[in-house]
């Protein structure tokens, strides 16, 4: 299956702290999601990108189709504690006609 | 707002027993998802299911595993013969189209002992 690398795989922030993640492969994509998940819990969707350069906003969270179709990146601003959680790329292959998940940023906000 | 729905939320079974899993997919949507999640590890995707038929599956989902629409609502994945190693949790998921944002549901814990 195709890879998707994302770093940091870990983060321990400040609340108020912007934080920066991205999410890589060797591989095109044609669509990228970005995922937050909850222990226990299911993934929700934060954000869809469908077209390379696309920047795309929802509320505090930014995410962006890199031009090379090869990657993602998602930006959170002001963060505050209930951004705590494991934070998913999700990268849509048209050659293997399937979502591929990227292996996680743990984000934990310290008061 | 519309969501995806999945019961049980946790099925504990012996190995060797066969387990279904339920999904309630979000009404208007048309493709279908089942994606497992090892405690710690990556979502990987398992199968996809559009127009009454396997469109996509991995490598994981081999053949003790299927997948059924038994009805207008319902979504299912079956284990066969459930293996210790088929614990994690499994969700699934819909979307209108095939590249476009999947909507998940909560999952539900399967553990095999």
């Amino acid at each position: 299956g195709q890879q998707l690398n994302q770093s940091p795989q870990s983060m321990f922030i400040q609340e108020g702290e912007d934080v920066s993640m991205n999410c890589t492969s060797s591989s095109i994509f044609n669509t990228w999601l970005w995922y937050k998940q909850d222990p226990g819990e299911g993934p929700v969707l934060l954000i869809a990108l469908y077209k390379a350069g696309e920047l795309t906003s929802n509320g505090r969270l930014t995410a962006q189709f890199g031009i090379t179709r090869k990657d993602s990146f998602l930006n959170i601003s002001a963060s505050i504690p209930s951004d705590v959680g494991i934070y998913f790329c999700a990268g849509y292959s048209n050659t293997g006609n399937q979502f591929y998940f990227g292996t996680g940023t743990s984000l934990t906000v310290i008061p | 707002e519309p969501e995806v729905t999945q019961t049980p939320s946790h099925q504990v079974t012996q190995m060797g027993q066969e387990v279904i899993l339920r999904c309630v997919p979000i009404s208007n949507h048309l493709y279908f998802y089942w994606y497992r999640q090892i405690l710690g590890q990556k979502v990987e995707f398992l199968v996809s299911f559009y127009n009454n038929e396997i469109s996509e599956k991995s490598e994981i989902f081999d053949d003790q595993f299927s997948v059924e629409r038994p009805d207008g609502s319902n979504f299912t994945l079956k284990i066969r013969s459930t293996k210790l190693e088929d614990s994690a949790m499994y969700f699934c998921a819909s979307g209108s189209e095939s590249y476009n944002e999947q909507f998940f549901g909560p999952g539900t814990r399967l553990t095999v002992l």
